[in-house]
């Protein structure tokens, strides 16, 4: 089985800076899809990110933007110009290429400081 | 495009009553769409995985006789919680596969009084 770890119960970071979660997962597969969900408030999941491992190159998405680091099984998701809209707990999910199910890290709180 | 939607947001139910959840995908087919439950300030809990005219896989542990689940079409699953009891009180979510992704609705509340 497929495990996700995020080490990271909470963080904070202050109004336009930048801060990095952290993502490890455990896989004897070479071809997987990784991902980031936001969940505010509302508790709505929202796809922040989506990688690809095939693809050396970093996804991006505006003010998101990961560091795949495929041989260390390591996905970090880092919010740049932070805002106060981006609170909210972030999960980290795996999945095979061949199987829509998602494994979930326990997530991580972000708190943003005005 | 790619929304999910769920009915009812929040309910609130007598212990021993059935109450039905519904999920539907509005702009895209989905054969497969998935159940959570979710607790407060923890991860998401896979339920069961539902499949369009077939039964839906269940996740070790979880009863499939109190968790029905029906997928009769491309587009909508329901989730029947049957004979309530407050432990199965708790936030349900539904998703919907499409384009290498799941897409989540806004989740129900249940509440079993």
């Amino acid at each position: 089985a497929q495990t996700v770890t995020q080490s990271q119960p909470e963080m904070s970071v202050q109004e336009a800076e930048t801060v990095t979660l952290s993502c490890t997962y455990d896989t004897s597969e070479s071809d997987y899809y990784l991902f980031w969900y936001k969940q505010p408030p509302s508790r709505q999941m929202i796809l922040v990110i989506r990688q690809e491992a095939y693809k050396q190159q970093n996804a991006t998405e505006n003010r998101f933007s990961v560091n795949f680091q495929k041989a260390a099984k390591s996905f970090s998701l880092k919010i740049s110009d932070s805002q106060l809209g981006d609170a909210a707990m972030y999960f980290c999910a795996y999945r095979l290429i061949n199987d829509y199910k998602l494994s979930f890290g326990a997530g991580t709180t972000v708190t943003v400081r005005a | 495009g790619a929304v999910v939607s769920q009915h009812p947001s929040w309910v609130i139910c007598k212990s021993g009553t059935s109450v039905k959840i519904e999920c539907r995908s509005l702009d895209f087919q989905a054969t497969t769409m998935f159940w959570y439950r979710q607790f407060p300030k923890q991860s998401l809990m896979l339920m069961a995985t539902s499949n369009e005219g077939s039964k839906a896989t269940y996740e070790q542990g979880v009863e499939k006789d109190k968790f029905l689940i029906n997928h009769a079409s491309l587009t909508l699953s329901t989730l029947t919680v049957t004979s309530a009891h407050p432990e199965d009180s708790s936030f349900y979510i539904c998703s919907a596969s499409g384009s290498h992704t799941q897409y989540f609705g806004p989740g129900t509340r249940l509440t079993v009084l």
